[in-house]
């Protein structure tokens, strides 16, 4: 099946920082990346879509300006978390949809990213 | 609006077996999804329903009624390893996920 990694796995810093999250697809291209943020107990909640070389779409309620998602390649993108503080703290993952034909519905996720901001 | 209704917890004991219910509301509607999601990590595919019926894959099996809009995953002969949520997703006309809040599934010995 489909790989999805991220990287970091997990990331502390301290309040104000920014983070950056990386999400690829190695063995296959990705037309879109989705960007989710799951708090403990609840379920996913989509942030951003992505398609590789065009701008994202946000959900509402998530600030553009803060969450910083570039999708450069069709196996890249990246989520950045500006000027974090300890209420961005939260676990992050990304899912990948697949380009080739007769794969456009299954998303594929990667392993997450576990955010604590102190 | 769009909303996805699953139960937020059920019990049952190991060997038994279990039927989580999902009911979904889309604008327009590409397939239903579910996931399985183990406590601090990402949710892995379980399966995926887009015509009426039942879906079998070993002992997991997932049904789907569009015509009422409702879906079940059900597991056999449970083991302790299937201590999990599990999220019910349906797609929409948009290709995009809808999803529920995720059933916490307890085993008990």
């Amino acid at each position: 099946g489909a790989v999805v990694s991220q990287h970091p796995s997990r990331v502390i810093c301290k309040s104000g920082t920014s983070v950056k999250i990386e999400c690829r697809s190695l063995d296959f291209q990705a037309t879109t990346m989705f960007w989710y943020r799951q708090f403990p107990k609840q379920s996913l909640m989509l942030m951003a879509t992505s398609n590789e070389g065009s701008k994202a779409t946000y959900e509402q309620g998530v600030e553009k300006d803060k969450f910083l998602i570039n999708h450069a390649s069709l196996t890249l993108s990246t989520l950045t978390v500006t000027s974090a503080h300890p209420e961005d703290s939260s676990f992050y993952i990304c899912s990948a949809r697949s380009q080739a034909s007769g794969d456009l519905n299954e998303q594929f996720f990667g392993p997450g990213t576990r955010l604590t901001v102190l | 609006g769009q909303n996805i209704d699953q139960p937020t917890e059920m019990t049952a004991t190991e060997g038994a077996i279990v039927q989580i219910n999902c009911t979904y509301q889309t604008s327009g509607f590409n397939g239903l999804f579910w996931y399985q999601q183990h406590a601090g990590e990402a949710p892995t595919f379980l399966s995926y329903n887009v015509l009426d019926g039942l879906e079998e894959k070993g002992r997991f099996s997932s049904f789907l009624s569009r015509s009422k809009g409702y879906s079940y995953l059900l597991l056999k002969e449970l083991q302790m390893k299937d201590s999990a949520s599990y999220l019910c997703a349906a797609m929409d006309s948009n290709y995009q996920l809808i999803w529920g809040a995720g059933t916490k599934l307890i085993i008990k010995p």
